[in-house]
């Protein structure tokens, strides 16, 4: 079965560094998200990217994040200068459509920031 | 979209079937109801969806009423390996990308 990848599974950073948080989408989806929980909280939204272009993105996604498709497989998150806040699992997910379609998520990377 | 209803937690035997129940008494025709699940830790996993008909895959049969009002969810033989939060979701047609929209769920203990 068709899965989506992510690296590292686990990162630890220093406050203040830059991270790159890299999925792999399955191949023939279209849309990719990102998608954050916190240690005991909800699984909340963080941005959607269709078509090489941000489509949707949450309060929480500001100047710090970025996400970029850099070639046809990989799809990154990138944080700017972390906070100790930032400490969460991170969640890519891809899906073939809007609508209908179920959402496919990679097994998360959790990122500590110290 | 619409706003659902969970239990915050069930218990549920080995071997039985599970029936998590789902509230979603706003719904409007177009939207879809899906369930997630989120064994620990891991990235939440889909496990179906439907509009008005019951579904029914591999993984489990999803009930819907007829004034579409509330769903259940059933794992017709629940196993160990069913114990995760359960969440029951609500998203139309033509949502936006960001309205998958994850609640607190339902967390389900599946014991021996």
């Amino acid at each position: 079965e068709p899965e989506v990848t992510q690296t590292p599974s686990h990162q630890v950073t220093q406050m203040g560094q830059e991270v790159i948080l890299r999925c792999v989408p399955i191949s023939n989806h279209l849309y990719f998200y990102w998608y954050r929980q916190i240690l005991g909280q909800k699984v909340e939204f963080l941005v959607s990217f269709y078509n090489n272009e941000i489509s949707e993105k949450s309060e929480i996604f500001d100047d710090q994040f970025s996400v970029e498709r850099p070639d046809g497989s990989n799809f990154t998150l990138k944080i700017r200068s972390t906070k100790l806040e930032d400490s969460a699992m991170y969640f890519c997910a891809s899906s073939a459509g809007q609508g209908s379609y179920g959402y496919t998520f990679g097994s998360g990377t959790r990122l500590t920031v110290v | 979209d619409a706003k659902t209803t969970q239990p915050t937690s069930m218990d549920c035997a080995e071997g039985r079937a599970a029936n998590l129940p789902c509230n979603h008494s706003t719904i409007s025709g177009n939207e879809y109801v899906y369930w997630y699940r989120q064994i620990h830790s891991q990235g939440p996993q889909y496990i179906i969806h439907g509009l008005k008909n019951n579904e029914t895959n591999e993984m489990a049969s999803l009930i819907i009423t007829e004034d579409r009002k509330s769903s259940t969810l059933i794992l017709p033989h629940a196993t160990l390996r069913d114990t995760a939060v359960y969440y029951c979701i609500v998203r139309g047609m033509n949502s936006g990308y960001s309205t998958l929209t994850f609640g607190k769920g339902t967390m389900l203990l599946v014991s021996p």
